[in-house]
């Protein structure tokens, strides 16, 4: 079976600094990764994924994440927040060999940028 | 904008009453997606799309909800004697295609059950 678990269900960072939301799955075999952000009352909108090749993606609005098969992991990060940032992040996983192909997602990590 | 449309965007409804949602992904895309997402939740999964035929549904999707895809274009997603707990953002999504198929979101309607 596979899931996704995502530490903290809230984050508060400064502006200007590090974000950091982690997110870890549970795979019998790798797993496609993505994360995506939602805006209140809006859907989501992918910031990266990872299929193969470099484990380091970059995405949109300068967030990257990292693929730690070792640790199956795929934590997501930013240098500088900015209160842009400010939304509902989620992790979330594909099987390669699904009929479905469809997205499991974790339960959501809320970032809070404070001034 | 992703280029996939939901309406209607919110629906407040009565106990009992039957709802029904439309979605219209984007147009060259043969597969769609609905998932529901609950307060707190991330989405889940309810069902997908090949053209106009359903291929898989979830556990979650119970005998009152149906969906259609008539003419492989846009879809219907119905929620027939509606409860309390089928409150919740209906999520549509129109994939790509390919092994790498990214999935775009559309806006969801938020349901609310009194």
């Amino acid at each position: 079976a596979q899931s996704v678990t995502q530490l903290g269900s809230h984050v508060s960072v400064s502006e200007g600094a590090l974000v950091l939301l982690r997110c870890n799955y549970s795979s019998s075999v790798p797993p496609y990764l993505f994360w995506y952000v939602q805006y209140p009352n809006q859907g989501l909108q992918l910031l990266l994924k990872y299929t193969t090749g470099a484990t380091l993606v970059k995405g949109i609005n300068g967030f990257e994440a990292e693929f730690k098969k070792s640790e199956t992991s795929f934590h997501l990060t930013k240098p500088s927040a900015h209160m842009s940032d400010a939304a509902e992040y989620f992790c979330a996983v594909r099987l390669i060999q699904t009929g479905a192909n469809n997205l499991f997602f974790g339960t959501g990590t809320r970032l809070t940028v404070i001034p | 904008d992703t280029g996939v449309s939901q309406d209607p965007r919110h629906k407040i409804t009565k106990r009992g009453q039957n709802v029904t949602f439309r979605c219209d992904p984007i147009s060259e895309h043969n597969r769609l997606y609905w998932y529901r997402q609950t307060l707190g939740q991330g989405p889940e999964f309810l069902t997908y799309f090949q053209n106009e035929a359903q291929l898989e549904k979830s556990r979650l999707l119970s005998d009152r909800f149906s969906a259609e895809r008539p003419k492989g274009s846009f879809s219907t997603l119905e929620i027939q004697r509606t409860e309390q707990g089928d409150s919740a953002m209906y999520l549509c999504a129109s994939p790509t295609s390919g092994a790498y198929n990214e999935q775009f979101f559309g806006p969801g309607t938020r349901l609310t059950v009194l």
